[in-house]
């Protein structure tokens, strides 16, 4: 089991608007992280300290976080937005991370 | 550009071992921890192992401690992981990742490798 719960699936048509959840205790005190991965690929970071954005990822990613639920929107999702989506909690100490079960995106 | 590339999987009969190498190149790797995470056939991402910048401290997952031990050579910009009395709850893409840090404050894993796969099996 994971200390991050993530729903296991959302879907929204092309061009609505995805919200995916994270919620544990460990985010009340810590930032939330998001991680794209596509079939066959690594993990992308999309969504670092709860709200900021890397460079190269599209600004229709976006991410908040209050109290012990952070959230990854994907404003006019594209079809190429169609993924795995995990989140992370950072901690203190840097000596180990916590992920989320993770949720499948589907674009219908 | 940063660049982690993994190697040294492979299929392994359980009880056996093997060691995975992740070479890392782009950015100044003595300044960096590094984390393995890997990955089970449809499965969720599980965070496996963390060696601090200098070696000097390592952490394990408890579902590895006592099997796996991390290690590094900054003069070859190069992080291990050996994995001894492998089962085959092993079985997963392992990945290397640079961790980014605020020290005291939080942490993250940035960028990863295209991961190494590891298959346990009789």
């Amino acid at each position: 089991s994971s200390d991050l719960t993530q729903p296991p699936s959302v879907s929204v048509s092309p061009g609505q608007t995805a919200r995916i959840t994270c919620s544990g205790d460990a985010l009340a005190k810590q930032h939330g992280y998001w991680y794209q991965q596509k079939p066959g690929q690594a993990p992308v970071l999309v969504i670092y300290k709860d709200d900021e954005r890397p460079s190269g990822i599209p600004e229709r990613f976006s991410g908040s976080g209050s109290g012990t639920t952070a959230t990854l929107t994907i404003s006019g999702v594209q079809a190429e937005d169609e993924a795995d989506y995990y989140c992370q909690a950072g901690h203190s100490s840097g000596t180990f991370v916590v992920f989320g079960g993770g949720t499948k995106l589907t674009v219908l | 550009q940063v660049h982690l590339v993994e190697s040294g999987g492979g299929v392994v009969q359980p009880g056996r071992s093997l060691r995975l190498s992740c070479a890392a190149s782009g950015f100044t790797f003595s300044r960096h921890g590094m984390h393995w995470v890997r990955q089970a056939p449809g499965k969720g991402l599980e965070w496996v192992a963390h060696i601090w910048s200098d070696g000097n401290s390592k952490n394990y997952a408890d579902s590895v401690k006592g099997r796996f031990t991390i290690s590094r050579d900054n003069s070859k910009n190069t992080v291990h992981l050996q994995m001894n009395s492998l089962r085959v709850e092993d079985t997963a893409v392992y990945y290397c990742a640079r961790e980014q840090r605020i020290v005291g404050l939080t942490n993250w894993l940035d960028p990863w490798g295209q991961g190494t796969r590891v298959t346990v099996s009789s």
